[in-house]
């Protein structure tokens, strides 16, 4: 059972801190990890992806994977009040399909 | 900027009807899946089609689910007879490389 882990929140952050969130997954052949942000009722919505050990910057956010941890985090920098949703975690195998995290309810305090 | 778009956005239905729902892939993209989201649960995974076919079913996607891709654009997940457990939100979503999924705006299922 391929597993995708995140701490559900909520997280809560004061405006234009940085937002720190986790993920963590269990299929070691997993290739393409993705992080998805969700508002309330709406449908998940793609911010970034990130295929390689490291770190992968796009505007305020940060992606970083740690293969050999099994690790994924994204980094929101001077967070906003329209930044507080829920993100979800989603990885993939070449061939299988997307697993995604529960989420993790970010709340940023004006 | 392209979308998947999902008719109905609401659906309201009696336990043991047939529902089906609609979804619009983006043009280019060949690959599609159906997931679901039970209210303040997490996005499962349904099916994945590819080439006219199912590629993968989890599960959730016994006997009473069918999906069918019936002319070049439209992609239709069938519930036969729904039971209770059926209500959530539906997604159907489309990759141009089967990678970096695009969701439509989902089809919110009630079954009563």
């Amino acid at each position: 059972q391929k597993e995708v882990e995140q701490n559900s929140g909520p997280l809560s952050v004061p405006e234009g801190a940085i937002a720190s969130l986790n993920c963590t997954y269990s299929d070691r052949g997993s290739q393409s990890f993705f992080w998805y942000r969700q508002y309330s009722g709406k449908s998940p919505e793609l911010i970034m992806s990130i295929y390689s050990n490291g770190d992968k910057e796009d505007g305020r956010f940060t992606a970083q994977l740690n293969k050999a941890s099994q690790y994924v985090s994204l980094l929101i920098r001077d967070s906003q009040p329209s930044d507080s949703a829920t993100y979800l975690c989603a990885v993939y195998n070449y061939g299988q399909n997307f697993v995604f995290g529960p989420g993790t309810r970010l709340s940023v305090l004006p | 900027e392209p979308e998947v778009t999902q008719t109905p956005s609401h659906q309201v239905t009696q336990m043991g009807q047939e529902v089906i729902l609609r979804c619009v892939p983006i043009s280019n993209h060949l690959y599609f899946y159906w997931y679901r989201q039970i209210l303040g649960q997490k996005v499962e995974f349904l099916v994945s089609f590819y080439n006219n076919e199912i590629s993968e079913k989890s599960e959730i996607f016994d006997d009473q689910f069918s999906v069918e891709r019936p002319d070049g654009s439209n992609f239709t997940l069938k519930i036969r007879s729904t039971k209770l457990e059926d209500s959530a939100m539906y997604f159907c979503a489309s990759s141009q490389d089967d990678e970096k999924l695009f969701f439509g705006s989902g089809t919110q299922l009630s079954v009563l």
